[in-house]
């Protein structure tokens, strides 16, 4: 069974550009959420989204935005990124009250 | 909001000594506290939880606490081993408009020297 699946692993982008990352979730959730964890740092939420809409958000820019598919898989972009966008993104699916994360994607901008 | 403090930062314990995470939250509608190992380079892994109706539980080497009236929880691994060494996340969940909030604390740095 795999659990939640993210891409890329690594990024590296430059200063004002666009990105996009993906996640597909663990098999039989049906809710993504996106965090931002900086380094040496908590995961901080960004957004989850449920039936393809994004139902709450933490306190992140309009530069961070979100879908989610029919199939449950999400993708969350940034646009104009900023050095201090640098982080590890983390997905967490879940299906109830337990979060499953995936490994991440590691974000570099420069 | 909900304000998750999680202490000590780092932690460093012999093995096959306890190790001990404690972490305060501030919203009483909080029911739900899991704790996450999270290993270099991969994401945070639940390792154990509990629900408000429960004052301890255990899982092997690793328990929780949980002092509702205090609010505040910890973490306890006794018999640390090296593969031991990683972070750890506490978290304080609540359900709120149908879905589910979570808060993560700062994190801690276990380290366990063999």
């Amino acid at each position: 069974d795999a659990g939640v699946t993210q891409s890329p692993t690594h990024l590296i982008k430059t200063r004002g550009q666009q990105v996009t990352l993906r996640c597909s979730p663990k098999s039989g959730h049906d809710t993504v959420s996106w965090y931002q964890q900086a380094l040496g740092q908590g995961p901080q939420f960004i957004f989850q989204y449920y039936e393809e809409e994004e139902r709450q958000r933490g306190n992140f820019p309009d530069r961070f935005s979100g879908h989610q598919f029919p199939n449950y898989s999400s993708e969350l972009n940034v646009n104009a990124l900023l050095l201090g966008d640098s982080a590890l993104y983390l997905c967490a699916s879940s299906g109830g009250d337990g979060y499953t994360f995936g490994s991440g994607t590691r974000l570099t901008v420069v | 909001g909900e304000n998750v403090e999680q202490h000590p930062s780092t932690l460093s314990v012999q093995e096959g000594d306890s190790a001990v995470i404690k972490c305060t939250y501030s919203d009483s509608a909080s029911n739900y506290f899991p704790w996450y190992k999270q290993e270099l380079g991969k994401g945070p892994q639940l390792i154990i939880d509990i629900r408000s109706n429960v004052g301890e539980k255990k899982d092997q080497r690793i328990a929780v606490t949980l002092n509702k009236t205090a609010k505040h929880f910890s973490l306890h691994i006794t018999e640390t081993q090296p593969e031991d060494s990683a972070v750890y996340f506490c978290a304080a969940s609540k359900r709120s408009g149908g879905y589910q909030k979570v808060t993560f604390g700062t994190g801690t740095k276990l380290q366990v020297i063999p």
